[in-house]
């Protein structure tokens, strides 16, 4: 039973640009949450997805922004990217049911120069 | 807004010691709480959860936390570390779907 899987691994990328991070949840998993890392940070929420739609979002601004697939897999968006953004990107899945029992993937580290 | 608050950013313990990392929280209603583990270069894995079932809490790997609602705190503890328990370690508070993490604790054992 693979678990959560994110691509890419690492990514770099320039101020400015745009990025895409990809999320595939644990098997049976219906809700993802994702989570931005920063150095020597605890995790901090960015939003939530159950049924292909955002059902609670943390305190991020809008160049943050996700999708939800039939599937359940996920993405994450970021737009105008800063260097404030570099951080590691947690994609965690749950069961709505138990949404707070959430299995973590290994993340995507973004560097952005 | 709930918070959880990590006491010690660092700490280190001799192989065979005893473990003790400190949590404490703040929320205006019974939360619940949970601890996870960080390896390098890897996700999160949930240790233990507190639900309100049980104020002692037995997690994976030897570790448990006791809730203690007086102190709010919610500390991590295993009689004995392991050199594989060097990881970093997040207590974190979970109120109506908001969860929050603490800054981490980075446990070193000594041989």
């Amino acid at each position: 039973d693979a678990g959560v899987t994110q691509s890419p691994t690492h990514l770099i990328k320039t101020r400015g640009q745009q990025v895409t991070l990809r999320c595939s949840p644990k098997s049976g998993h219906d809700t993802v949450s994702w989570y931005q890392q920063a150095l020597g940070q605890g995790p901090q929420f960015i939003f939530q997805y159950y049924e292909e739609e955002e059902r609670q979002r943390g305190n991020f601004p809008d160049r943050f922004s996700g999708h939800q697939f039939p599937n359940y897999s996920s993405e994450l968006n970021v737009n105008a990217l800063l260097l404030g953004d570099s951080a590691l990107y947690l994609c965690a899945s749950s069961l709505q049911v138990s949404y707070n029992e959430q299995f973590f993937g290994p993340g995507t580290r973004l560097t952005v120069l | 807004a709930q918070s959880v608050t990590q006491l010690g950013s660092h700490v280190s313990v001799s192989e065979g010691a005893l473990v003790l990392l400190r949590c404490n929280y703040s929320s205006s209603v019974p939360p619940y709480l949970f601890w996870y583990v960080q390896y390098p270069n890897q996700g999160l894995q949930l240790l233990l959860k507190y639900t309100s079932a049980a104020t002692l809490v037995k997690g994976i790997n030897g570790f448990e936390a006791e809730f203690k609602k007086s102190e709010t705190s919610f500390h991590l503890t295993k009689p004995s570390a392991h050199m594989s328990d060097a990881a970093e370690y997040f207590c974190a508070v979970d109120n109506n779907n908001d969860m929050r993490f603490g800054a981490g604790t980075r446990l070193t054992v000594k041989p």
